[in-house]
C-alpha cells in the first residue's frame, strides 16, 4: 500500500477552515485516497475519499493535486466537535488482499474556541 | 439502521484466561472487519471475512487469536490464551463492498479489553 505523510499535529480556529495535508507520492493509478477520523476514543468515521477529482459531502472537501501525489482534506467550518484525528489512507484496488485500512499516526486537529 | 455493535464494551481478564469478542455488523454488508489498537501505538488491522469466509488474515498476530464468521452475519474474536500484549481497543467495521471506489466501512464503538 502507498505510504502516507502526515504532520503529527495542528490547530484550528473554531469556525475557520481547517486544512489538512496529506502527501502519498507513490500512489498507484488506481488507489483511492480515502480520509478518516477519530474522536476521542470513538471508532473511527468515514469522511471523504476520491480517485483523482475534487470531491465533496457534507462533512468536507477533498482536494487531488493534479499528479496525485498529494491531497487536502478541508472542513470549510471547523467547530469543537471536529476535535480528532485524521487519518489520510491510501487504499489498494485489487489484489488478493484489498479492502484493508492501513492507519498511520494521523493528524491531532485541535479546534480552539 | 442500526450501525456496527460490539460486544462488551469493556473487558478485564487475567493472563491466561479466555475472552471473546462480538461484532454485529450492519444488516447486509458482507464484508466485515476487524482491526486492534494496542496502547500507544496505531490502529492495526486484524482480518476480513466475505460473508463467513476469511478474505485475508493477514494482521492475525499469532495462533492465541481466532476469528469465525458462522452464517455470514455476527463474528467473533476469540483470545486463547490471553497475553498481557493482548491489551488494547479491538475494533469491528463493516462494509457493503470491498472496492476501493466505494469502501466506506462503518466501525463499532470498540472493545477495551484489559488483560492484568
Amino acid at each position: 500500500d502507498a505510504k502516507t505523510t502526515q504532520p503529527p499535529s495542528m490547530d484550528c480556529a473554531e469556525g475557520r477552515a481547517a486544512n489538512l495535508p496529506c502527501n502519498h507520492s507513490t500512489i498507484s493509478g488506481n488507489e483511492y485516497v480515502y480520509w478518516y477520523r477519530q474522536i476521542h476514543s470513538q471508532g473511527p468515521q468515514y469522511i471523504i475519499h476520491g480517485l483523482k477529482n475534487n470531491e465533496t459531502n457534507e462533512m468536507a472537501s477533498l482536494i487531488i493535486t493534479e499528479d496525485r501525489k498529494s491531497s487536502t482534506l478541508i472542513l470549510p467550518h471547523a467547530t469543537l466537535r471536529d476535535t480528532a484525528v485524521y487519518y489520510c489512507i491510501v487504499t489498494r484496488a485489487g489484489g488478493t488482499s484489498y479492502g484493508k485500512l492501513t492507519f498511520g499516526q494521523g493528524t491531532i486537529l485541535t479546534v480552539h474556541p | 439502521e442500526a450501525g456496527v455493535t460490539q460486544f462488551p464494551s469493556h473487558s478485564v481478564i487475567e493472563k491466561g484466561q479466555t475472552v471473546t469478542l462480538r461484532c454485529d455488523p450492519i444488516s447486509g454488508h458482507d464484508n466485515l472487519y476487524w482491526y486492534r489498537r494496542v496502547m500507544g501505538k496505531e490502529i492495526k488491522f486484524l482480518l476480513h471475512f466475505v460473508k463467513e469466509s476469511k478474505q485475508d488474515e493477514s494482521g492475525m498476530p499469532n495462533n492465541r487469536f481466532l476469528a469465525e464468521r458462522t452464517g455470514g452475519t455476527y463474528s467473533t474474536l476469540k483470545v486463547q490464551p490471553a497475553e498481557l500484549e493482548d491489551s488494547g481497543v479491538y475494533f469491528c467495521a463493516s462494509s457493503q463492498t470491498r472496492a476501493a471506489s466505494d469502501n466506506e466501512q462503518f466501525f463499532g464503538p470498540g472493545t477495551r479489553l484489559t488483560v492484568l
